[in-house]
């Protein structure tokens, strides 16, 4: 299985703020990486796949970038409905693991 | 739009067979490949594995004895039946659409997973 790890695994940062979230790939999984927000009590939505392309109907304030085994999710201009736990996903060879999830706070 | 909702018991036995199903709503079961994924208490997801509309699955080797993934086109429906549960099953179970498909040379084209039920809760107990 291929091992994701996101850091940090935490967050807190202030409304108005830039904040990046990493997630490493254990092995080279070229731009077959995907970024899931959720917030409590809902199911995930998707936000970036492909590692950079935003998904239709997600805010501009969204980037996603890297390739092969580092990647980055930035949130530009942070709003009150962005506190929520991220998750990154490899799509390059099953089973499609997750990283372990970062959990942005209000400061 | 597409929308999913799972459906199934939330209380399952140790040692039964956990069942669910995923009802497709406002479009076409083909030619997508239908995921399900869980969560278990405060903790993060876990890919369970897909079926194609045409029926091949894939599956998660922690999971592959013990699942089963398959499609009823005629319904728009996909089900999900894991057996020989334990307290560790315990968990929110999510299905998803997955619209990869393969290009002409073979080459994945991935989109994520672009659509997902609400969730539902099932306790091995």
């Amino acid at each position: 299985d291929i091992q994701m790890t996101q850091s940090p695994s935490s967050l807190s940062a202030s409304v108005g703020d830039r904040v990046t979230i990493t997630c490493r790939a254990g092995q080279t999984i070229s731009n077959y990486l995907n970024w899931y927000q959720q917030k409590p009590g809902q199911a995930p939505n998707l936000l970036i796949y492909g590692a950079s392309s935003l998904q239709s109907g997600v805010p501009s304030r969204f980037s996603g970038g890297g390739s092969g085994t580092d990647f980055t999710l930035t949130i530009y201009g942070l709003l009150p409905e962005d506190f929520a736990t991220y998750y990154c996903q490899q799509s390059y060879s099953s089973p499609y693991t997750f990283g372990q999830g970062t959990k942005l706070e209000i400061k | 739009q597409v929308q999913l909702q799972e459906s199934g018991p939330g209380l399952v036995r140790p040692s039964e067979t956990l069942s669910l199903t995923c009802t497709v709503s406002g479009g076409s079961i083909s030619p997508y490949y239908w995921t399900w994924i869980r969560q278990p208490p405060g903790k993060g997801l876990e890919w369970i594995g897909y079926s194609y509309f045409s029926g091949r699955t894939n599956y998660n080797p922690s999971l592959k004895s013990r699942v089963t993934i398959s499609v009823d086109t005629s319904n728009n429906q996909f089900s999900l039946k894991l057996n020989s549960v334990t307290a560790a099953d315990t968990a929110v179970y999510y299905c998803a659409r997955d619209p990869h498909y393969y290009d002409s040379d073979g080459t994945p084209q991935d989109y994520g997973l672009d659509i997902w039920g609400r969730g539902t809760t099932v306790i091995v107990s």
